[in-house]
């Protein structure tokens, strides 16, 4: 089974723009998550999919948003890019959340650097 | 791993030898906690998990502990092989698959 899949992997930005990133889960999979990395800051939860639908949502400013398609695939995007946004960007799928032992599978991200 | 930076407290182990990293967890109704590994250049790697009705859990070399009483997950490494150095974060579930992770350990295996 091909694991989770990001896209980009590199991206550059300067500061205002926005930007979108692309995550294919793991076939089966239909819950999607998204975390971004710093060095700072460690893993911080963004927010999480299911069924197209944003079930929960990290402390984040409303810059940050995303959506789920149909087929569990998914999409980030953050509006007027700030220095500070410059991060890892990754993604997670699981199986259907409540099942015992559905850990999440990470992909390798996408790095964002804004300058 | 990508997350190491400033400050992640680093172990050092000798080839072959066991090793022990350890995690604090802050919330007492988390139910479920696992544990990951990631190497440079890519994403955290799922090793093992636990739920919060066991104690212990072995999986291929590797043992996790958990200690509720204190809020302690521990994981432990049998004959640690120099493609074990990554950093190793543990996580627990705060629902929803949202995750909290702790900030990283950093395990250097020396040859």
């Amino acid at each position: 089974k091909a694991g989770v899949t990001q896209t980009p992997r590199y991206l550059i930005k300067t500061r205002g723009q926005q930007v979108t990133l692309s995550c294919s889960p793991i076939s089966g999979h239909r819950s999607v998550s998204w975390y971004q990395q710093t060095p700072g800051q460690g893993l911080q939860f963004l927010f999480e999919y299911f069924s197209e639908t944003q079930r929960n949502k990290g402390n984040f400013p409303g810059r940050f948003s995303g959506r789920q398609f149909s087929n569990s695939r998914s999409e980030m995007n953050v509006s007027t890019l700030e220095l500070g946004d410059s991060a890892l960007y990754l993604c997670a799928s699981s199986q259907e959340p409540g099942q015992t032992n559905s850990p999440l599978h990470f992909g390798n991200g996408t790095r964002l650097t804004v300058t | 791993g990508e997350s190491v930076g400033l400050h992640l407290p680093t172990l050092s182990v000798q080839e072959g030898d066991n090793s022990i990293i350890n995690c604090a967890y802050s919330n007492s109704a988390s139910d479920y906690f696992i544990w990951y590994k990631q190497e440079s250049g890519k994403g955290p790697q799922f090793i093992i998990d636990i739920r919060s009705n066991m104690d212990k859990r072995q999986g291929q070399r590797v043992t996790v502990l958990l200690n509720k009483t204190v809020k302690h997950l521990s994981l432990q490494i049998a004959a640690t092989q120099p493609g074990d150095s990554a950093v190793y974060f543990c996580a627990e579930n705060e629902g929803n698959n949202r995750l909290a992770f702790g900030k990283g350990n950093q395990v250097v295996v020396i040859p």
